[in-house]
């Protein structure tokens, strides 16, 4: 089946320093990959998306590569800000039947930033 | 436009009781997924409409879990026989305003589920 392993945190940084979120997957055939991120009292919101292989998906000055090679799709910043902290989900969907596109979710990675 | 929107927002409830979520997703969107987000689980997958289909059960934890959705928009998740490992947030999401848009879900604000 699918699975995603993310980097557990929480991961504590200070501002403008640099940010580095692995994540792996498992996956039969060819899945899309997504960042999304839920800040503190809100819902999920999708962060960044990539369909296929050496796709770079980005946003807010987020970037993450899809690597089909290494399987994984790492979340990266070069300088984050004290409104970045939030907690952040990896995840994958792969057509699982017709139009099925269920998420499978890594275990969120929760990150601060402190001023 | 507006977006999924989830109610009741909280949910604190008795074991043993039945409870009730409601979803309603962005207008036009055919696809409506549930999830549930708990602390031991992390993010899970529910159950998925899409259209007319026959709904995909397949993460539903126990036959206490249903939902059905009318007339292809609102959802109701229901929940018999409450248990106090029920207690998560309920994540709905809807997708899929055109045919390469399936893989895009948002999410809507969840319900908080309290068994006690």
């Amino acid at each position: 089946g699918n699975s995603v392993t993310q980097m557990e945190g929480p991961v504590t940084l200070s501002e403008e320093a640099f940010l580095t979120i692995n994540c792996t997957y498992t996956a039969t055939g060819y899945p899309s990959l997504f960042w999304y991120v839920q800040y503190p009292g809100e819902g999920l919101q999708l962060l960044l998306k990539a369909t296929k292989a050496d796709d770079k998906g980005s946003n807010k000055g987020f970037e993450a590569t899809y690597r089909k090679e290494t399987t994984s799709f790492h979340l990266e910043k070069g300088s984050v800000q004290v409104s970045d902290s939030a907690v952040y989900f990896c995840a994958l969907s792969a057509n699982s039947g017709g139009s099925n596109y269920k998420l499978t979710f890594g275990k969120g990675t929760l990150l601060t930033v402190n001023p | 436009g507006a977006g999924v929107s989830q109610s009741p927002s909280n949910k604190v409830t008795e074991k043993g009781k039945d409870v009730e979520l409601r979803c309603d997703p962005i207008s036009g969107h055919t696809a409506l997924y549930w999830y549930r987000q708990s602390l031991g689980q992390g993010l899970e997958f529910l159950i998925y409409f899409q259209g007319n289909s026959a709904p995909d059960k397949s993460g539903l934890p126990s036959d206490r879990f249903s939902a059905e959705r009318t007339g292809g928009s609102v959802s109701t998740l229901t929940i018999q026989r409450t248990q106090q490992e029920d207690s998560a947030v309920y994540l709905c999401a809807s997708s899929g305003r055109g045919q390469d848009s399936y893989n895009e879900q948002f999410f809507g604000p969840g319900t908080r589920l309290t068994v006690l």
